[in-house]
């Protein structure tokens, strides 16, 4: 099946610092990708639509400099928590759509704990 | 803002038993999907149900869907200790997978 790549895993920084996130489709194209945040015991947030070649569309109350998204590539999406804070800590995970059959697959979430 | 509402929160059986797993919606919906997660880890497809399909079945999973309702329910028949993770269902406005909106989760802890 569809395998995306998430990376890093697992994260720790200090306050103050950028953390970059990737997110890869490894054997499809995905025009549009998405960024989610989930919190302990919490369901996905929904933060950023990534359409490759555009700007990413946020949604409400996500802070687009604090969150930035870069989508280069068919198959690479980023994330960069800029100037984290110690309440950016969280999981965050990516999703892609494959273009040909519209399936979203999620990668596998990235733990971010800011001291 | 959220659209699932899964009940319960947490359900804790016996390897062997059926979990029964609930969602209910607020909105019109294109499709309804349920997801697992492992505990850190990213969301697994299970099944998509669509608005004019009532259930669906899917090896020891079955799905209904019940549009009047607004609800749907996820069953896991004869659980297996590897079935302990969250399950979500998440709901589509359009066709397709795109743009979904998660549920808060059911935690199933399946004991051996």
């Amino acid at each position: 099946g569809a395998v995306v790549s998430q990376h890093p895993s697992r994260v720790i920084c200090k306050s103050g610092t950028s953390v970059k996130i990737e997110c890869r489709s490894l054997d499809f194209q995905a025009t549009t990708m998405f960024w989610y945040r989930q919190f302990p015991k919490q369901s996905l947030m929904l933060m950023a639509t990534s359409n490759e070649g555009s700007k990413a569309t946020y949604e409400q109350g996500v802070e687009k400099d604090k969150f930035l998204i870069n989508h280069a590539s068919l198959t690479l999406s980023t994330l960069t928590v800029t100037s984290a804070h110690p309440e950016d800590s969280s999981f965050y995970i990516c999703s892609a759509r494959d273009t040909t059959n519209e399936k979203l697959f999620f990668g596998s979430g990235t733990q971010l704990s800011v001291l | 803002s959220q659209q699932g509402e899964e009940d319960p929160q947490a359900l804790s059986i016996q390897e062997g038993e059926n979990a029964t797993m609930n969602c209910s919606y607020k909105t019109s919906i294109n499709n309804l999907q349920w997801y697992r997660q492992n505990s850190g880890r990213g969301l697994v497809h299970l099944i998509l149900i669509r608005s004019n399909e009532r259930e669906k079945h899917s090896g020891r999973l079955r799905v209904t869907l019940d549009t009047s309702k607004k609800s749907s329910s996820l069953l896991i028949t004869a659980s297996r200790a590897a079935d302990t993770a969250s399950y979500f269902c998440a709901t589509a406005v359009t066709s397709g997978y795109s743009t979904l909106t998660f549920g808060k989760g059911t935690m199933l802890l399946v004991s051996p």
